[in-house]
């Protein structure tokens, strides 16, 4: 079963716009953690958010927001202000529980943000 | 952040040679650390995850005799691709385990087999 679903392929947004890009998950284990990253052409990931299954509060890091709908099992990502800049590929994912395996991140299949002057 | 050096970022290799990537953690000991993999325009795929010191633990479906992982030092993960093939061709992307909050990527290693 997917644990982390990116329904969106591909996402158009007008520069200073904000946009939201969509994840929902799955999982059993009470501990979790939620990332988004930004991969540009050039391949790097670049962390941009995390949000911890405990956290009452929704993460903000400057323009990135994460509404974080713990019951919908949902965890999406608000950019507000796009910039031409942000145009790139954007990772949810998730890191569970503890062990030998705590620590490996399960992506989702991706979306592609494009910023339109 | 901490900082994770990858190398090399592209390589261009002939069928049937073998390819050594290394990920090295610049500032910080890392007892474990992941191997990625990822096709264009698709998701990263868990390859193995790497223990310092013992052998690695390979996800259902990848080869551990194709795919050499060795994580010999606390600051270094080396990933061989051996007798490479056209269909190995792919982005490989290394990541140390940081704090629970954090995950420390390589700059990744764009590798195309001819």
């Amino acid at each position: 079963a997917q644990k982390i679903t990116q329904t969106q392929p591909g996402m158009f947004v007008q520069e200073k716009e904000a946009v939201t890009l969509d994840c929902t998950y799955d999982t059993s284990d009470p501990s979790y953690g939620l990332f988004w990253y930004k991969q540009p052409s050039s391949g790097e990931m670049i962390f941009l958010i995390y949000q911890g299954s405990y956290d009452e509060q929704n993460a903000t890091e400057g323009r990135y927001s994460l509404n974080f709908q713990k019951a919908r099992k949902s965890a999406n990502l608000v950019i507000s202000a796009s910039q031409l800049g942000d145009s790139a590929m954007y990772f949810c994912a998730m890191r569970e529980g503890r062990g030998t395996s705590y620590g490996k991140l399960t992506f989702g299949q991706g979306t592609i943000l494009t910023v339109h002057p | 952040g901490a900082v994770v050096s990858q190398h090399p970022s592209r390589v261009i290799c002939k069928s049937g040679t073998s390819v050594k990537i290394e990920c090295r953690s610049l500032d910080f000991q890392a007892t474990t650390m992941f191997w990625y993999r990822q096709f264009p325009k698709q998701s990263l795929m868990l390859m193995a995850t790497s223990n310092e010191g013992s052998k690695a633990t390979y996800e259902q479906g990848v080869e551990k005799d194709k795919f050499l992982i060795n994580h010999a030092s606390l600051t270094l993960s080396t990933l061989t691709v051996t007798s490479a093939h056209p269909e190995d061709s792919s982005f490989y992307i290394c990541s140390f385990k940081g704090d629970p909050t954090e995950a420390f990527f390589g700059q990744g290693t764009r590798l195309t087999v001819v």
